[in-house]
């Protein structure tokens, strides 16, 4: 099957920016995402990427695709102590039937 | 609230026993999914559906079934509790169609099993 790998943790201070990285197996993936996952709480859309997109910007939150090495990122400007969850990429592994292939998931741990 | 609604939260099971994991969604949405989380593996999914009558299997579908009578409810049955069904499971749903991309999902909150 396919795999999307990220690293299990990432420590910074708030007020710091944190970048959280993933890589991708299907460079054919349409869309890409990034959720946000709160103690004892399901998954929070956070934000997307079209494939044709090099970068999107919304608020504090910076997404980067390089399709060649096929590696997302997700940047928190300014991370407060709020941002601490766990962060997951996913790919849209098959559009015809709307599956998504999910990562392993990065704690973000905040320190004030 | 509009959204994906999970019950119950938190079980315990003896090993061999059977239960439903129930999950309703009052969105509308043709897809929805169960998924299984599990330390250190992200989220893998179990079964999912495209619409009231369609099912097909994920990446891990032994030991579970499922079934879609509704586009509102996609109830998860464990046929005999074992060990390793130990997780938190998730129901998600989504849009179909063009462009359905931008929306993603819309999880649940989750219910934790535990298997004795």
């Amino acid at each position: 099957g396919e795999d999307v790998e990220q690293s299990l943790f990432l420590s910074v201070r708030e007020g710091d920016s944190s970048v959280i990285n993933c890589t991708y197996t299907d460079s054919s993936s349409t869309y890409l995402y990034w959720y946000k996952q709160e103690p004892g709480a399901g998954l929070q859309l956070l934000t997307y990427i079209f494939s044709n997109m090099d970068m999107k910007q919304d608020q504090r939150l910076t997404v980067l695709l390089n399709k060649k090495d096929k590696h997302l990122s997700l940047r928190i400007a300014d991370t407060q102590t709020g941002d601490s969850a766990i962060y997951f990429c996913a790919e849209q592994w098959d559009e015809g039937t709307y599956k998504y292939i999910f990562g392993t998931g990065t704690r973000l741990k905040v320190l004030a | 609230n509009a959204g994906v609604t999970q019950t119950p939260k938190f079980q315990v099971l003896k090993t061999g026993q059977s239960m439903t994991l129930q999950c309703a969604q009052d969105m509308n949405h043709e897809y929805m999914s169960w998924y299984r989380q599990d330390p250190g593996m992200g989220l893998r999914l179990i079964h999912y559906s495209v619409g009231a009558g369609i099912t097909d299997q994920g990446e891990v579908p032994n030991g579970y079934n499922v079934s879609r009578s509704t586009t509102e409810d996609f109830p998860l049955r464990l046929l005999s509790a074992a060990p390793s069904q130990t997780s938190v499971y998730f129901c998600a749903s989504s849009r179909t169609g063009s462009k359905l991309g931008v929306y993603g999902y819309t999880f649940g909150s989750g219910t934790r099993l535990t298997v004795v």
